[in-house]
């Protein structure tokens, strides 16, 4: 497709539930980054791929995220056991190369309740 | 590890009056920087990006920024602002794997009054 599509738009889960996030890049791109945007303040990088494979999972949580990048199939962010302080917009973004242009979805707001 | 520092939480600019945003940067090597807009329930969109060469920077819907290695800035232009243009800011430096992890500074809002 010729933009990065987010589903879903909204996720509510009561704290404890798992949320599973989806994403698809853009065709063509070998890159998705995904980003956790909290209370509409700075953006935090959680962790990044190079087609399949992890490329940068510097920003990723040790436990309870977890995420993967299949062939064929959307990207997807994974949380077990959600805590309200998971609570946030959740963007993904997809790039032909590094360095170049990043190309934002319009994100999945995560509620925890 | 590098930071991103947009010292403006809110600006206020009369519409077809100029505007500067201001971005101050740390990173310990030459940095790769970018301003990204972002719309209400939106995702981000590059407005321009500096790698290397010229300083100056021009960018979509006549946004530039200015590079200032001695200032450690890269702070954000549009001669006449409009209405449009209301929406939050964000400067970011590139580093990490392949500097193509971003940092992001908190953010800039910008109000249009008519």
């Amino acid at each position: 497709g010729e933009e990065v599509a987010q589903t879903p738009k909204h996720l509510v889960r009561g704290e404890g539930q798992k949320a599973k996030l989806y994403c698809a890049p853009i065709k063509g791109h070998s890159y998705v980054f995904w980003y956790q945007q909290v209370l509409k303040n700075e953006f935090k990088f959680l962790i990044s791929f190079q087609n399949e494979n992890v490329f940068d999972e510097t920003g990723m949580p040790k436990e309870r995220f977890s995420a993967k990048c299949l062939p064929n199939s959307p990207c997807s962010l994974e949380i077990q056991a959600t805590k309200l302080e998971d609570s946030a917009v959740y963007f993904c973004a997809s790039s032909q190369q590094t360095n170049e242009k990043l190309f934002f979805g319009s994100g999945t707001q995560l509620s925890v309740l | 590890a590098q930071s991103v520092t947009q010292p403006d939480i809110h600006i206020t600019v009369s519409e077809g009056a100029s505007l500067e945003l201001r971005c101050n940067y740390s990173y310990g090597a030459t940095p790769y920087l970018f301003w990204y807009v972002q719309s209400p329930g939106q995702g981000l969109q590059l407005l321009l990006k500096y790698f290397s060469g010229d300083t100056l920077v021009q960018g979509i819907k006549g946004f530039e920024a200015e590079f200032k290695r001695s200032q450690s800035s890269f702070n954000l232009r549009k001669p006449s602002v409009h209405w449009s243009d209301a929406a939050e800011y964000f400067c970011a430096v590139a580093a990490g794997s392949g500097y193509s992890t971003l940092t992001f500074g908190k953010g800039t809002m910008l109000l249009v009054s008519p």
